[in-house]
């Protein structure tokens, strides 16, 4: 089993739609969490960490399910400009390092 | 967060050379991560490197095949030695500056050996 899992997709939605993504974790000892978003041909770049008690920037809203080990990643109104991969990552301190879920890519049409 | 230049963008090599990756932090930092991406895959780390030690390597890749230096805290190289086509990739550096911010990357090194 991956350490960490996400639906590939592809998520093909119209422009101002909402949409979410899910990502689960199997190591119940991973302290940090964040979503990372990569454009095509790209270096990943943070888009927003994921607080335990849930947290909001703007149209994205990311949540933290420890019991059932999971995180999520909801985008309203979603924009053209919205459109990438967006990766889940999750971090813990025995291990020191990130590991990196394989991607969800997300493509807004007109 | 850190600003990361890595060095080359991207080079087109032959079988059998080596090629050495740079990345230079704009801050200090204690460890540097090095890490592969194929196309359409995620990322996958291949060592993590701390100034003043070896580095610590990712289970699959060795020190013989991918040398790294850590001279000082703001840069490190990695080295893809006597390289073949499945070498291709993209190879990306990261650092995390501070505990729970997250981790910056340079823009990557785009690979294709011949």
């Amino acid at each position: 089993r991956k350490e960490v899992e996400q639906d590939p997709g592809p998520f093909n939605v119209p422009e101002g739609a909402t949409v979410a993504f899910n990502c689960t974790y199997s190591n119940s000892a991973s302290q940090s969490f964040f979503w990372y978003r990569q454009d095509c041909r790209k270096e990943p770049k943070l888009l927003m960490s994921v607080y335990s008690s849930g947290n909001e920037d703007g149209r994205f809203t990311a949540q933290l399910n420890r019991a059932s080990q999971y995180i999520s990643l909801l985008i309203r109104d979603s924009k053209l400009s919205d459109s990438a991969t967006y990766l889940c990552v999750t971090w813990y301190s025995s291990a020191s390092k990130i590991i990196f879920g394989s991607g969800t890519r997300l493509s807004i049409r007109p | 967060s850190a600003v990361i230049s890595q060095k080359p963008s991207r080079d087109i090599c032959q079988r059998g050379t080596s090629l050495t990756i740079q990345c230079q932090v704009d801050s200090q930092v204690t460890m540097m991560f090095w890490y592969r991406q194929q196309p359409g895959q995620s990322l996958t780390l291949i060592a993590t490197a701390n100034q003043g030690s070896e580095a610590t390597y990712e289970s699959g890749f060795v020190i013989d095949k991918f040398p790294i230096s850590r001279p000082n805290l703001t840069f490190s190289t990695l080295t893809v030695s006597n390289m073949s086509p499945e070498d291709s990739s993209i190879y990306l550096c990261s650092v995390e500056v501070r505990w729970g911010d997250g981790y910056t990357f340079g823009s990557g090194t785009r690979l294709t050996v011949v």
